[in-house]
């Protein structure tokens, strides 16, 4: 699969646990997000890296924790989630920060029980 | 807050009609508009954009219309297919990369 690319594609998880997302682009972009996707809701920005800095952390809580070891690779943390946290979570990446087009991973569906 | 509204939530439509789904933004800061279509189970794509020094852009049976005055745009297919069955999604951005999405039309496209 070329592009970004997301694993794992679907995460069933209790609400004591600790599990990771990970996202990798080799497209050569230097900006990378983190998106919530939820029913009959708007894509919601979780996080921005920019060249392997976080530049946005949109009011997210502390039970999501990002992680971007180098431009090319993203990770989301997460432990002791809600069932309010399932949802879809799409990594996108794009050239740079601003008016550029996304390329969006295919997502994690993830269900906590 | 910023916000874009879009709609219709879903759109049915005869194979070779057109459809039109129409997304209104708040923040006119805003100077660039993305359409991402999201087949089902899969990934959000970028199909078509168009900053606001353009008042319409056009890629085959795809075309994207912004009206800055009122703060509107509007993604345009006509000739529909089935192939063209998707949720589709509208973005405005400020100037910024925080881009606002619309809350996604759901297209039928009936064979």
């Amino acid at each position: 699969e070329t592009g970004v690319t997301q694993t794992p594609r679907h995460l069933v998880m209790g609400m004591t646990n600790k599990k990771s997302l990970k996202c990798e682009q080799h497209l050569g972009h230097n900006a990378m997000y983190w998106y919530k996707q939820s029913a009959k809701k708007p894509l919601e920005l979780m996080f921005v890296y920019n060249f392997k800095e976080q530049t946005e952390n949109n009011s997210v809580p502390s039970r999501f924790s990002p992680e971007c070891p180098n431009s090319s690779h993203l990770f989301l943390h997460l432990h002791t989630l809600q069932p309010e946290d399932s949802a879809l979570y799409l990594c996108a990446s794009s050239q740079d920060l601003g008016q550029y087009g996304y390329t969006f991973g295919s997502g994690t569906r993830l269900t906590v029980v | 807050g910023e916000n874009v509204e879009q709609h219709p939530s879903t759109l049915s439509v005869q194979e070779g009609d057109s459809a039109v789904i129409k997304c209104t933004y708040s923040d006119s800061a805003s100077n660039y508009f993305p359409w991402y279509k999201q087949e089902l189970g899969k990934r959000p794509q970028l199909i078509i954009d168009i900053r606001s020094n353009v008042g319409e852009k056009k890629d085959q049976r795809i075309a994207v219309t912004l009206n800055k005055t009122a703060k509107h745009f509007s993604l345009h297919i006509t000739e529909t297919q089935p192939e063209d069955s998707a949720v589709y999604f509208c973005a405005a951005v400020p100037g910024t990369y925080k881009y606002i999405f619309g809350t996604g039309t759901r297209l039928k496209v009936l064979a």
